[in-house]
């Protein structure tokens, strides 16, 4: 299985910063890799696919980059509306495997 | 605009079947561009994958549930279904069933496009 690793667990920020998660995973990838955002008690949300490409109406805010194994999300100009949690999911092969979660904070 | 939308039991008891019904609106879940499948969260926990399935068929299963998981198809519903066997206090969880964009032979992907919106399963007696 591959292993998702994710830092930091939790963050901290306040509305106008910006804020960058990583993932990693246990063995290359390609860019065969998504970020969903899950605000608390919703559904996860597909945010970006193919390490960089943001999903039909997600804010020009979030960006991913990266491949192989490291890969980034950054999100530029916090908004309230953007403190939830955010999961890496490998998309390689079965069995999919998520990262742990970074919880985003209002500071 | 494709929906997904979880059905069965609340509560199930001990050692008994946990089963969930997904049911697709606005899409043919007979497409060939997607997968269909099962993700749980335990309370304050992360997301664990269960197992998916394409239309036709040909499951796939977490190896760690592997040995008390079924997921089938019914195309004349348009529906997926989950059945957990032996369920215990750790099957616990919020169920979600999700749609996987698939890619080609040539470049494969399965990506968790979809998701319903979940269902709280609680095993207890």
């Amino acid at each position: 299985d591959i292993q998702m690793t994710q830092s930091p667990s939790s963050v901290s920020a306040s509305v106008g910063d910006r804020v960058t998660i990583t993932c990693r995973a246990s063995q290359a990838v390609g860019t065969r890799l998504a970020w969903h955002q899950q605000k608390e008690g919703e559904a996860p949300k597909l945010l970006i696919y193919g390490a960089s490409t943001l999903q039909s109406g997600v804010p020009s805010r979030f960006s991913g980059s990266g491949s192989g194994t490291d890969f980034t999300l950054t999100i530029n100009s916090l908004q309230p509306e953007d403190f939830a949690t955010y999961y890496c999911q490998q998309a390689y092969n079965f069995p999919l495997t998520f990262g742990h979660g970074t919880r985003l904070e209002i500071k | 605009q494709l929906q997904l939308q979880e059905s069965g039991p609340g509560l199930v008891k001990p050692s008994e079947t946990l089963s969930l019904t997904c049911t697709v609106s606005g899409g043919s879940i007979s497409s060939t561009t997607y997968y269909w499948g099962w993700i749980r969260q335990p309370p304050g926990k992360g997301l664990e994958w269960i197992g998916s399935v394409y239309y036709s068929g040909s499951p796939y299963y977490n190896p760690s549930l592997k040995s008390r998981v079924s997921i089938s198809v019914d195309t004349s519903k348009n529906q997926f279904s989950l059945k957990l066997y032996s369920v215990t206090a750790a099957d616990t969880a919020v169920y979600f069933c999700a749609r996987l964009l698939i890619g080609t032979s040539r470049y494969f992907y399965y990506y968790v496009d979809v998701w319903g919106k979940g269902t709280t399963v609680t095993v207890s007696s």
